[in-house]
């Protein structure tokens, strides 16, 4: 079946530095893919979305890459904060009246 | 604050006891959305309300179930649960049922089934 997945389960990464989270989906047909962050004991936020007409998006201190080849979405966060701590998921929709599919989920951790 | 709010935020229940989830939004949205988000899993939707319709049931079990009765509110009853229902219950609040609107969730409700 079709499946959105991410590739390493946690990510550990020093205040200031970039950090890249990786996603891969499997659904070439889908068209629309969106990045969360989950707080602990919070629920999901919206971080960034992408058209698959598109291949680079950026918003504030994030940049979403999209390479439909290999089907492969990465969040880049700039400049990474301990606020950035959380666990991140892509998700993907193949269609406006279709569910989206959500990824697992990566545990960003940010080192002081 | 997201402007959707959910009651209780933790749930202790047992089997054989009957509860209700409560969600609120505030954003004057027509669509709302409950997920079940389990340890190590992905989001699963469960079901999509729109206009106060039921638009989407995502093949969920009969001992949820959902009610709308307008588009600010939504409930989820649960009866005679099972321990793998214990997870993090998710509300979901959009402009309108299209997955190309932005979601914006609640904190979630974490129920535990003993």
């Amino acid at each position: 079946g079709e499946s959105v997945g991410l590739h390493l389960p946690t990510l550990s990464v020093q205040e200031g530095d970039n950090s890249i989270i990786n996603c891969a989906y499997s659904n070439s047909a889908s068209d629309y893919f969106i990045w969360y962050k989950q707080e602990s004991g919070k629920g999901p936020q919206f971080i960034i979305d992408i058209r698959s007409n598109m291949d680079k998006r950026q918003g504030q201190r994030v940049t979403v890459l999209l390479n439909k080849t290999v089907k492969h979405l990465s969040l880049q966060i700039a400049a990474t904060q301990p606020g950035d701590s959380a666990v991140y998921f892509c998700a993907e929709n193949t269609g406006a009246n279709s569910k989206l599919t959500f990824g697992k989920g990566i545990t960003l951790s940010v080192r002081p | 604050e997201t402007g959707v709010t959910q009651t209780p935020r933790h749930l202790v229940m047992g089997m054989t006891n009957k509860k209700s989830l409560k969600c609120e939004q505030h954003l004057g949205h027509n669509a709302m959305y409950w997920y079940k988000q389990s340890a190590k899993k992905p989001l699963e939707l469960m079901f999509v309300y729109n206009f106060k319709e039921q638009t989407e049931n995502n093949s969920v079990p009969s001992r949820f179930s959902p009610e709308c009765p307008n588009s600010s509110h939504l409930f989820l009853h649960l009866h005679t649960l099972q321990p793998e229902d214990s997870a993090l219950y998710l509300c979901a609040s959009s402009q309108q049922w299209s997955s190309y609107n932005e979601q914006f969730f609640g904190p979630g409700t974490r129920l535990t089934v003993l």
